[in-house]
């Protein structure tokens, strides 16, 4: 079945650092890609998306691009801030099945140090 | 256009109690979908629903869980004579009706949190 791959955290950073966290995915159809963000005690916000190869989604100086070659959706961003602590998921909507339920990764959490 | 809502937000039960979690989706929205996140782990799917319809159940435990959307009112997801192991946080999410290629994104409520004494 369908699956996503995340790299395991947690990732400490210093504030303005660079960050990647990196996503994977198989599916058999051609799924939707979404980041989602979890602060503490809080739900998921959506963060970004993307519904086709090489879309670039972006918000709040996040950035990731479907890339179909490599079956990946990285999360970028240039200069990580404090506020941006929290727990991200890649997810992916299966449209195959026709319901478009997600397929959530095991979260990566960050944390950035003043 | 208010947000989805959950309650409640906390939730304690003693084993063999009942759990009643209830969700409103986004206005106009008429997909509702529920997830599991138990603690230190991502989301998984449990129940696909629409209006008087489940769709997938494919992610529900077999055993003492239920879920309804009905005409009027909330999402209900239920969980009979509850056992420590249904601590968790559960999440609803919502999407807007889908035609020809319209968003599948959803968006979530801010969970419930089970504690099964």
């Amino acid at each position: 079945g369908d699956s996503v791959t995340q790299m395991e955290g947690p990732v400490t950073l210093s504030e303005e650092a660079f960050l990647t966290i990196n996503c994977t995915y198989t599916a058999t159809g051609y799924p939707s890609l979404f980041w989602y963000v979890q602060y503490p005690g809080e739900g998921l916000q959506l963060l970004l998306k993307a519904t086709k190869a090489d879309d670039k989604g972006s918000n709040k100086g996040f950035e990731a691009t479907y890339r179909k070659e490599t079956t990946s959706f990285h999360l970028e961003k240039g200069s990580v801030q404090v506020s941006d602590s929290a727990v991200y998921f890649c997810a992916l909507s299966d449209r195959g099945s026709g319901t478009y339920k997600y397929i959530f990764g095991t979260g990566t959490r960050l944390k950035v140090l003043a | 256009n208010a947000g989805v809502m959950q309650n409640p937000r906390h939730l304690v039960r003693r084993r063999g109690q009942e759990a009643r979690l209830r969700c409103s989706p986004m206005k106009g929205h008429s997909h509702v979908y529920w997830y599991r996140q138990l603690p230190e782990e991502g989301l998984k799917f449990m129940v696909y629903l629409q209006k008087e319809n489940i769709i997938d159940e494919s992610g529900m435990p077999k055993e003492r869980f239920s879920a309804e959307f009905p005409k009027e009112g909330p999402s209900i997801l239920r969980i009979q004579q509850v056992v420590r192991g249904d601590s968790a946080a559960y999440f609803c999410a919502s999407s807007p009706p889908r035609s020809g290629g319209a968003s599948d994104t959803q968006y979530f409520g801010p969970g419930t949190r089970l504690t099964v004494l």
